[in-house]
């Protein structure tokens, strides 16, 4: 079965310090995995994904994620964090079965960044 | 563009009863979905559909039902609510044309209390 965890229910950081959000995956093949953001009250946006190609992928907002196939994880960065940032990170994997995008989300991780 | 739209925002419903959420996306999307979000167990798929006229069971179907009698519209009906059924339903749709590489854009969100 294909799935992703999130091993951490919430991460604090202080602002200006860097950011890491982690994320593994278990699936056949090659992954497709994304990150989307979920802000209070709000539907979850679209930060980063990665197909194919170079390890590290750019996404919105300054955000970044690196793919490590030995290591199966896709962990989300920022160099250096927002008190705005603050919000619940969702990592997700495509499911490679079917012709719809279906997405599997982690438990998703609650980023609160501190003055 | 409106992007994915969600009607109602809100609702309290008392168990037995039965309604009707509607979801609805302007950017000609072939793909739609609906998700429920439950604390700690992040974004489950309940039903989704490659195109009008189409649909198909997610990972939690049981007491939902839907219909996409228009492409740019997705129903999601409660039968008979059950408190168990008390979340927040989130739509989300996606575009065809990348394949696996579509992203989903998701809308604001129905929060649903059942009594």
């Amino acid at each position: 079965a294909q799935s992703v965890a999130q091993p951490e229910d919430q991460v604090n950081v202080a602002e200006g310090n860097p950011l890491t959000v982690k994320c593994t995956y278990s699936v056949s093949g090659n992954p497709y995995l994304f990150w989307y953001v979920q802000y209070p009250n709000r539907g979850l946006q679209f930060l980063l994904k990665y197909i194919t190609g170079d390890n590290l992928v750019k996404g919105s907002y300054g955000f970044e994620a690196e793919f490590n196939k030995s290591q199966t994880s896709f962990h989300l960065k920022k160099p250096s964090a927002l008190v705005s940032d603050s919000a619940l990170y969702f990592c997700a994997v495509r499911l490679l079965t079917g012709t719809a995008s279906k997405l599997t989300f982690g438990t998703g991780t609650r980023l609160q960044v501190t003055l | 563009n409106a992007g994915v739209t969600q009607t109602p925002k809100f609702r309290v419903l008392k168990t037995g009863q039965s309604m009707t959420l509607l979801c609805a996306q302007d950017m000609n999307h072939e793909y739609m979905y609906w998700y429920r979000q439950d604390p700690g167990m992040g974004l489950r798929l309940i039903h989704y559909s490659v195109g009008e006229g189409t649909t198909a069971k997610g990972e939690v179907p049981d007491g939902y039902n839907v219909s996409r009698l228009k492409k740019q519209n997705f129903l999601l009906g409660l039968e008979s609510a059950a408190p168990s059924q008390t979340s927040v339903y989130f739509c989300a749709s996606s575009s065809r044309d990348r394949g696996f590489q579509e992203t989903q854009y998701f809308g604001p969100g129905t929060r649903l209390l059942v009594l």
